[in-house]
């Protein structure tokens, strides 16, 4: 079964600090990959995703992430976060023969001071 | 376009209850998956639905179920409530099977008193 881990489960950041949040995933097939975006009384949204080509994917707002295949790892970065950045983040697995199964981490809460 | 819309957002039952959720996704979406999210638990994959089928199913007992419409609208429905069942469901579309992401609504927060 696929499964999910996150590194952290609380992160403080100041504003302009730079952010890497962690992302690994147990699947030995195909995957695609995601990191969402949950801000404060807000729906899920998208941030970014991997299907294939470049590993290096930019998303909305800055973010950006590289799939590292050989460590099942799919890590999102921002150089320069900002107090809007506050959210929680998920990331994502949904392997190629599962259909739109989604598997997700348990999520990383980013708290970003002013 | 409009984005996924679920209703109701809020919804109080009492255990032994059964309640049903709707889910209308984004137009020209066929895919529609549920999800039930809990502080303690996280996101968990509930089901899919993909042309009126249900395509894939997570591990959750046989009180919760779903069907999807020729409009590609969905409900779930959950039998005999319990508490545990308190959670935020989630609705996500996407336009077919894969490899496509998933559009989430807002969700419909349930409580079981």
């Amino acid at each position: 079964a696929q499964s999910v881990s996150q590194h952290n489960h609380h992160v403080i950041l100041s504003e302009a600090a730079s952010l890497e949040l962690g992302c690994n995933y147990s699947y030995g097939g195909t995957v695609n990959l995601f990191w969402y975006v949950q801000y404060p009384g807000q729906h899920l949204q998208l941030l970014l995703k991997y299907f294939s080509g470049d590993p290096l994917v930019k998303g909305i707002k800055g973010f950006e992430a590289e799939f590292i295949k050989s460590k099942f790892s799919f890590n999102l970065r921002k150089p320069s976060v900002q107090w809007s950045d506050t959210a929680e983040y998920f990331c994502a697995v949904n392997a190629h023969n599962y259909g739109q199964n989604f598997v997700f981490g348990p999520g990383t809460r980013l708290s970003v001071l002013p | 376009k409009a984005g996924v819309t679920q209703t109701p957002r809020y919804l109080i039952k009492t255990r032994g209850q059964q309640v049903t959720l709707s889910c209308s996704p984004i137009s020209g979406h066929r895919s529609v998956s549920w999800y039930q999210q809990t502080p303690g638990q996280g996101l968990q994959f509930l089901f899919e639905y993909f042309s009126e089928t249900q395509r894939n199913k997570g591990n959750f007992p046989g009180r919760f179920s779903g069907r999807q419409f020729s409009n590609s609208r969905s409900e779930m429905n959950v039998s005999t409530l319990e508490l545990g069942d308190s959670a935020l469901y989630l609705c996500a579309s996407s336009l077919s099977q894969g490899p496509y992401e998933q559009y989430f609504g807002p969700g419909t927060r349930l409580t079981v008193t």
